[in-house]
């Protein structure tokens, strides 16, 4: 059982347009969530964050929106480059105390054409 | 230093091998993770240490052997594994204050297990 799940594997955007990463997740406790890129044979590079008391974290061109009523975050990349293509993890965890291991969703394969 | 650095970069094995996996940071964080990742899925945590002791092992089986020497250094130790055990192996290290865990990733060993 997914607890965090990342619907698209795949997604193709033109470069210079903007990039829109899916995520829902159902565990409730969840209250931070993560942003991974991966390159193949790499390991993952943290990329942005966000806590649930805030709806928006943005740095530079990553902006990660974050809607707790329906369990949903998104990651915005704009403008995006060829360089942004990598596998993007979403991840979400309790924050604090208990578990506070992140769990991944299974990713999001994103190519960006010149 | 920001850098998790793992060690070998890539490994190949027999079946009847015994080898290790290093992993080193100088961030002081105390907490520190293995994770197996086979191709087009997440991450899978194998196991944990936090100041230097086990907290958490996903029952992995034995020829998977963790030993963490100080609060720096994370090693896995590999006998007797299986094909299917082919796969990238990551590091991963953590402030370990169980608030907001964000996970610094080394970029792992590439395991093929003949």
């Amino acid at each position: 059982d997914q607890q965090v799940k990342q619907n698209s594997p795949s997604l193709s955007v033109q470069e210079g347009r903007i990039s829109i990463l899916n995520c829902d997740y159902t565990n409730s406790m969840f209250d931070y969530f993560l942003w991974y890129k991966k390159y193949p044979a790499e390991g993952p590079t943290f990329l942005i964050s966000i806590s649930s008391i805030k709806d928006k974290n943005e740095d530079g061109r990553f902006t990660v929106f974050l809607n707790k009523s329906a369990k949903h975050l998104s990651l915005h990349i704009v403008p995006s480059q060829p360089g942004d293509s990598a596998v993007y993890f979403c991840a979400a965890s309790p924050g604090t105390g208990g578990s506070y291991i992140p769990t991944f969703g299974r990713g999001t394969s994103l190519i960006v054409h010149p | 230093d920001t850098e998790v650095t793992q060690t070998p970069k890539h490994l190949v094995m027999g079946m009847t091998n015994k080898k290790s996996l290093k992993c080193e940071q100088h961030m002081g964080h105390r907490a520190m993770y293995w994770y197996k990742q086979k191709a087009k899925k997440p991450p899978e945590l194998m196991f944990v240490y936090s100041y230097e002791k086990l907290s958490i092992n996903e029952s992995v089986p034995s020829r998977f052997s963790p030993e963490c020497p100080n609060s720096s250094l994370l090693n896995l130790h590999l006998h007797a594994l299986q094909p299917e055990d082919s796969a990238l192996y990551l590091c991963a290290s953590s402030l370990g204050r169980g608030l907001n865990e964000k996970l610094f990733f080394g970029s792992g060993t590439q395991l093929s297990v003949l």
